[in-house]
């Protein structure tokens, strides 16, 4: 496979549920985002990992935990969480030597019952 | 705290129709600025990354421009096609570090 993969593509999950959102980047890049996209709102930025660190945490709450074992992988463990963060979230790579282009997934839809 | 603008949230346009989308960012020390597709349900694909010192970027039938001292740019895209549909996002980034601010997108509907 080719490009930024997610999985699962679709996932519903009870407020008391554990789960994990992976991420794959296929491309060699060194940096990659975690992005919420919610209805009538901008993307918003929740986490940066670059060279398998983490540089920015958006004010995002601890019920979402990162993980980025390397720089391929991403995942997003998913706890307690809340009907509000029912979203579309996003997975994002790029280079990581600067600013430049990012390469998006197709994202993992989630709703929260 | 930069905040991005896109006019108009909707557009419909017949097909062959050249078209304008508009985006506004309130901080001009941006690093570069970004145009992005997005289908229903799907990921976004980058279109055009201009360069803060760059005043457009073309490919195909889009062109980008960019105007950072009034904090503008506007994506044109030349004889639309209903292929064209989708909401189209506007993002730029700061002067150093990776985050990319947003704006909530136009959605462009090309009727045949």
């Amino acid at each position: 496979e080719t490009g930024v993969t997610q999985t699962p593509r679709h996932l519903v999950m009870g407020m008391t549920n554990k789960k994990s959102l992976k991420c794959e980047q296929h491309l060699g890049h060194n940096a990659m985002y975690w992005y919420k996209q919610s209805a009538k709102k901008p993307l918003e930025l929740m986490f940066v990992y670059n060279f398998k660190e983490q540089t920015e945490n958006n004010s995002v709450p601890s019920r979402f935990s990162p993980e980025c074992p390397n720089s391929s992988h991403l995942f997003l463990h998913l706890h307690t969480l809340q009907p509000e963060d029912s979203a579309l979230y996003l997975c994002a790579s790029s280079q990581g030597r600067g600013y430049e282009t990012q390469y998006f997934g197709p994202g993992t839809r989630l709703l929260v019952l | 705290k930069q905040e991005v603008t896109q006019i108009p949230a909707a557009l419909s346009v017949p097909e062959g129709e050249n078209l304008v989308l508009n985006c506004s960012f309130t901080d001009s020390a941006i690093y570069n600025l970004q145009w992005f597709r997005q289908d229903p349900g799907k990921g976004l694909t980058s279109l055009l990354l201009i360069q803060s010192s760059q005043r457009e970027q073309t490919s195909g039938r889009l062109n980008a421009s960019l105007d950072k001292s009034s904090g503008r740019s506007t994506l044109y895209i030349a004889a639309s096609q209903p292929g064209d549909s989708a909401t189209y996002l506007c993002a730029v980034g700061k002067t150093s570090g990776s985050r990319l601010t947003f704006g909530e997108g136009t959605q462009l509907t090309v009727n045949p």
